[in-house]
C-alpha cells in the first residue's frame, strides 16, 4: 500500500481558499486517491475521489498531476464549519489505509 | 436511505470483561470494514469483509479480537478479554463491491476499558 504524507496541521481564515497537499510517491497503477473529512465524535465523511487530472464536486476540487505522486485538495472559501481533520487515502476500493491526517483550523 | 449504524455508541467495561460491538452496513454493500482510533493516534485499519468472508484481517491487533459477519449482513467485533489499551473509538464502514469507491462510515463506538 502506498504511504501518504500530508501536513499535520494548517490554519486559515474564513473566506479563503485552502489547499492541502498529500504526497504518495509509491502510488500503484490501480490506486485511487480519496479524501475524507472528519469532525470530532463522528466517522470520516467522503469528500472527493480521483484517479488523475482534476475532479470537482460541490464541495471541493482535487488536483492530480500527471505522475500521480501527489494530490491537492482545494476547498474554496472555507467557513468555520470546515474546521476538521482531512485524510488523504491511496488505494483501491478494497484496501485503503488512513494516515495521520491534516488538522485544518479555520479562524474568523 | 439509512446509513451505516453502530451499536452501542458508548461502552464502558472493566479490564478482563467482554464487549461486542455491532455494525449494520448500508443495505447492499458487500464490503465492510472495521477501523479503530486509539486516543491521540491515527485511524487504524482492522479488517475487511467481502460479504461473509474475511478479505484482509492484517490489522487485527491480537487474538483477543474476533470479528464475524454471518450471512454477509451485519458484523460484530468481540473483544475478549478487554485490556486497557483497547480503549478508543471503533468505526465501521461499508462500500459497494463494484462501482463508486466511497466508503460510508458509521458514527463509531467509543469503548472505554477501566
Amino acid at each position: 500500500l502506498a504511504k501518504t504524507t500530508q501536513p499535520i496541521s494548517m490554519d486559515s481564515y474564513e473566506g479563503q481558499e485552502v489547499n492541502i497537499t498529500c504526497s504518495h510517491n509509491n502510488i500503484a497503477t490501480n490506486d485511487y486517491i480519496t479524501w475524507y473529512q472528519q469532525f470530532p465524535s463522528q466517522g470520516p465523511r467522503f469528500i472527493i475521489q480521483g484517479y488523475k487530472t482534476k475532479v470537482t464536486n460541490e464541495v471541493a476540487s482535487l488536483f492530480i498531476p500527471a505522475d500521480r505522486k501527489s494530490s491537492t485538495l482545494s476547498l474554496p472559501r472555507v467557513s468555520l464549519s470546515d474546521t476538521a481533520v482531512y485524510y488523504c487515502l491511496v488505494g483501491d476500493n478494497n484496501d485503503m489505509r488512513f494516515g495521520a491526517g491534516t488538522r485544518l483550523t479555520v479562524k474568523p | 436511505e439509512a446509513g451505516v449504524t453502530q451499536f452501542p455508541s458508548h461502552s464502558v467495561i472493566e479490564k478482563g470483561q467482554t464487549v461486542t460491538l455491532r455494525c449494520d452496513p448500508i443495505s447492499g454493500h458487500d464490503n465492510l470494514y472495521w477501523y479503530r482510533r486509539v486516543m491521540g493516534k491515527e485511524i487504524k485499519f482492522l479488517l475487511h469483509f467481502v460479504k461473509e468472508s474475511k478479505q484482509d484481517e492484517s490489522g487485527m491487533p491480537n487474538n483477543r479480537f474476533l470479528a464475524e459477519r454471518t450471512g454477509g449482513t451485519y458484523s460484530t467485533l468481540k473483544v475478549q478479554p478487554a485490556e486497557l489499551e483497547d480503549s478508543g473509538v471503533y468505526f465501521c464502514a461499508s462500500s459497494q463491491l463494484q462501482g463508486p469507491h466511497e466508503q460510508y462510515f458509521g458514527p463509531g463506538t467509543r469503548l472505554t476499558v477501566t
